[in-house]
């Protein structure tokens, strides 16, 4: 069984631009969450998928989006980037959702504003 | 914000010996995870303890829960090199899981 895939692995943007990074989920896997990485704070949730609905959402201000396709596939979106978006972004999948079972953990996007 | 606390931020040890990290969390759960991370990648799934569990194992792994005093802990006996990572526990509740800040492993041969 394919693992979790998260496309691109590594990224350079500058400020002002906007990135999507992309997310396959294992096959069968309806949930589909997003943390954010960075030394100083952590992981950080971002939202949460679940057929195709925002289930949960962390505490990131609007510029931080998402969406998932009825294939269970996820995106998320950063507009206007700040020096501070940098980060490793890691996507997870799981069967039930969160907080129930298992998450299992793509390779993450790294991302990286100038 | 983050609901477990990792102690110690930092462990250092010998190849062979034992390795032991606590998680304190602050609301009821219904499940505590022990996450790993290897520099830069993704994190792998270790063992969940369900809140009505007190102690589980899996291979070299052993986790303790107590939910009275609402921590856990990780004990990775006979460390290896290869054990070097970061380990997080996290905490579900309520459709979320919540990561603590993490326990950085460096295992010396």
């Amino acid at each position: 069984k394919a693992g979790v895939t998260q496309t691109p692995r590594y990224l350079i943007k500058t400020r002002g631009q906007q990135v999507t990074l992309s997310c396959s989920p294992i096959s069968g896997h309806r949930s589909v969450s997003w943390y954010q990485q960075t030394p100083g704070q952590g992981l950080q949730f971002l939202f949460e998928y679940f057929s195709e609905t925002q289930r949960n959402k962390g505490n990131f201000p609007g510029r931080f989006s998402g969406r998932q396709f009825s294939n269970s596939r996820s995106e998320m979106n950063v507009s206007t980037l700040e020096l501070g978006d940098s980060a490793l972004y890691l996507c997870a999948s799981s069967l039930e959702g969160l907080g129930t079972g298992e998450l299992f953990f793509g390779e993450g996007s790294r991302l990286t504003v100038l | 914000s983050q609901q477990g606390e990792e102690d110690p931020q930092a462990l250092s040890i010998q190849e062979g010996e034992n390795a032991t990290m606590n998680c304190s969390y602050k609301t009821s759960i219904n499940n505590l995870q022990w996450y790993r991370q290897n520099s830069g990648r993704g994190l792998v799934h270790l063992i969940l303890i369900r809140s009505n569990e007190r102690e589980k194992h899996s291979g070299r792994l052993r986790v303790t829960l107590d939910t009275s005093k609402k921590s856990s802990s990780l004990l990775i006996t006979a460390s290896r090199a290869a054990d070097t990572a970061s380990y997080f526990c996290a905490t579900g509740q309520g459709g979320k899981l919540i990561f603590g800040q993490g326990t950085e492993l460096s295992v010396k041969p």
